[in-house]
């Protein structure tokens, strides 16, 4: 099985800072022939179900805002919020989709500092 | 817009059974596989099963395997999970989540775009 990782388990930033997340798979989801990294963000709010954000590593879903980038390749990955709002508390999850069974990041939270 | 509303939650004591459906709408339900995720209280996410779009290809995570049944009525528009043999550590949402469109029916590895908004599933006596 391939374990996700993320760090940190959480963080607080200022109205407008940056912040950054980071999550390693325990072995590459780069599929080679098609050069895709079948890997995930997403973003869960309270009592809400998780939103897909960013797929093939850095595909902003629609709808997204342009303040959430993610890079990354093979096992490195790094979802970024550029300048964060208040609408933007929550618990951040990477997935891989690489392979079955597929599997989650442990999660990171996000608060206002 | 992709609707998928969950139902069949609830109490239910250890070593017992429950079926968890799912109503799809606003896709063409029959050419998507479809996935069940579930949550415990205050934890992460745990993939637990998938089917393929006729129903013939089912995988399963290991912590359900045997005990779980993922199936489908295409005619319904209608996503199922039987769970027998529940235990206190099945508690859970389980959400009943649409991957992306795959061509190949016979795989399919897409990012997870549409979740339902879940039902507590919560075993105890």
């Amino acid at each position: 099985d391939i374990v996700m990782t993320q760090s940190p388990d959480s963080l607080a930033v200022s109205l407008g800072e940056r912040a950054t997340i980071n999550c390693k798979s325990s072995q590459s989801v780069l599929y080679t022939s098609n050069n895709k990294n079948y890997f995930a963000w997403y973003q869960q709010k309270p009592g809400q179900p998780p939103k897909l954000l960013l797929s093939w590593a850095s595909t902003r879903e629609s709808g997204v805002p342009d303040r959430f980038s993610g890079s990354g390749s093979g096992a490195d990955f790094t979802l970024t919020i550029s300048s964060l709002k208040a609408e933007d508390v929550a618990v951040y999850y990477c997935l891989q989709y690489y392979s079955i069974p597929f599997t989650f990041g442990p999660g990171t939270k996000v608060d206002i500092k | 817009e992709v609707q998928l509303v969950e139902s069949g939650g609830g109490l239910v004591q250890p070593g017992g059974s429950l079926r968890l459906s799912c109503a799809a709408s606003g896709f063409t339900f029959s050419n998507f596989w479809m996935l069940w995720v579930r949550q415990a209280p205050g934890k992460g996410l745990v993939w637990v099963s998938r089917l393929n779009t006729d129903g013939s290809i089912t995988s399963y995570a290991d912590s359900v395997k045997g005990r779980f049944t993922i199936s489908r009525d295409n005619a319904k528009n209608t996503l199922y999970l039987r769970m027998n043999s529940l235990r206190a550590e099945d508690t859970a949402v389980y959400y009943c989540v649409r991957p992306g469109y795959c061509s190949d029916p016979s795989s399919c590895y897409t990012p997870f775009d549409s979740w339902g908004q879940g039902t507590l599933v919560t075993v105890s006596s």
